[in-house]
């Protein structure tokens, strides 16, 4: 079955950096785009980052656009959320989230657990 | 940037009623609009696809409608597990926009 692991998230201090992982399971990784979606506590979800199936495009949010980076791995299955000059307002549950593709209209199909993202000194 | 506006934010229900939460689009986005539900410290899960399509897994009760900027999610005999935070979302096009949530109670 598919599934989706995030790992990486923890307490960090204001204009560090952090990795996020994304281990993927189950599904041929390497024919589908992938997302990164976060939520602050108590707010909604905000979408951040695509990459295509092959890694040759990447779109961002305004707010995460020039800080982080969004990438892949398919020979490991793995994607990535590479993540600069953190702000306290970056703190939120990251999840990895699956793109269906453009015959289905491109919904997010399967999502990891999450892992959250502390921004604190 | 395609702006999602769902209403309400918030309503009340009882088991057995039948629910409508609404998502307008800041522009025309055919019918690139997905609805998911989220249940307290849990991942959001897909229920409605391309405006109307029902992702398999979720029972009928669901369904969702519209095109252009103005969609509808309805469930219809509301049961008590229905009882979360509902998001819609537009695929149109990156950035791919999420709404600021319904949250439905008993």
């Amino acid at each position: 079955q598919v599934q989706l692991v995030e790992s990486g998230g923890g307490v960090v201090q204001p204009g560090r950096s952090l990795r996020l992982s994304c281990a993927a399971s189950g599904f041929t990784f390497s024919t589908y785009g992938m997302h990164w979606v976060r939520q602050a506590p108590g707010k909604a979800l905000e979408w951040v980052a695509l990459i295509w199936y092959d890694g040759s495009n990447q779109y961002y949010a305004d707010s995460v656009k020039g800080r982080f980076s969004i990438s892949r791995d398919n020979s490991k299955n793995t994607l990535y959320l590479q993540m600069n000059s953190l702000r306290a307002e970056d703190t939120a549950v990251y999840y990895c989230a699956r793109d269906l593709g453009y015959k289905y209209g491109h919904p997010f199909d399967y999502w990891g657990q999450g892992t959250l993202v502390t921004v604190s000194s | 940037d395609i702006q999602m506006t769902q209403s309400p934010s918030s309503l009340s229900a009882s088991v057995g009623d039948r629910v409508t939460i609404t998502c307008r689009a800041s522009q025309n986005i055919s019918t690139y609009l997905n609805w998911y539900q989220q249940k307290p410290g849990k991942a959001p899960k897909l229920l409605i696809f391309a405006a109307s399509n029902l992702q398999s897994g979720v029972p009928s009760r669901f369904s969702g409608s519209g095109s252009g900027t103005d969609f509808t999610l309805t469930i219809d005999s509301v049961q008590r597990e229905d009882f979360a935070d509902y998001y819609c979302q537009q695929s149109y096009g990156a950035p791919y926009s999420f709404g600021q949530g319904a949250k439905l109670e008993i």
